[in-house]
């Protein structure tokens, strides 16, 4: 059965600060892999998606990383912000159709 | 105006109670999903519709059941709620890979 970790389960940073988040999977045989930000009382908003045959994407300060062979996929944000906190959920797709597995998220808070 | 609506956005109810959550979408895609969120836990699938006529269970479909009324609407209801279905549920919409999420529906079962 697919299982999703996320490390570290919270993090705090002074706003400029490069960060990583980490996300881990059990089986790399997935569709895709997705990252997504939760605000609270706004639901989801995907922020990168990363195709099986691809090792990374790119979105302004973000930057997502996909290693298949090691079930990891990395999560860099450049330069936070306090707008940056949120929480940020990983989330692999596994089976087809659309069957997203999610990990339980890293909550992050940037300050000024 | 949300892409993805749920109504209500905050329920409380009592044990044994049924209840009914709503999601309409005006992105005009086919598949459509029920979640459930749980402190500390990611996301869990209860449901998907890929149209009208084919729904199917998800992860944990257990003590729920779905209606998908037309392409746009797509509702989850508990038929008897007991308390450990407190948690707060996301309706999705997709097209190709992405999903699109509501706003969520936090309930309380008491």
């Amino acid at each position: 059965k697919q299982e999703v970790t996320q490390i570290p389960a919270a993090l705090s940073v002074p706003e400029g600060e490069n960060l990583v988040l980490n996300c881990s999977f059990t089986d790399s045989a997935i569709y895709n892999l997705q990252w997504f930000r939760q605000d609270p009382g706004k639901g989801l908003t995907s922020l990168l998606l990363i195709q099986s045959s691809q090792r990374e994407q790119t979105s302004g300060r973000l930057n997502a990383s996909l290693d298949k062979s090691s079930g990891r996929s990395t999560l860099y944000i450049a330069a936070s912000q306090p707008g940056d906190s949120a929480t940020y959920l990983c989330a692999v797709e596994a089976g087809g159709y659309n069957k997203l597995i999610f990990g339980a998220g890293t909550r992050l808070a940037v300050h000024p | 105006d949300a892409d993805v609506t749920q109504t209500p956005r905050n329920r409380i109810t009592k044990t044994g109670k049924r209840i009914m959550l709503e999601c309409s979408q005006t992105k005009g895609h086919d598949r459509m999903y029920w979640y459930r969120q749980d402190p500390g836990l990611g996301l869990r699938l209860i449901y998907y519709s890929f149209d009208v006529k084919d729904i199917n269970k998800g992860e944990i479909s257990d003590g729920y059941s779905v209606s998908r009324q037309a392409q746009a609407k797509f509702s989850l209801s508990l038929e008897s709620a007991i308390p450990n279905q407190t948690a707060l549920y996301f309706c999705a919409t997709s097209f190709g890979d992405i999903q699109y999420f509501g706003a969520g529906t936090r309930l309380s079962v008491l």
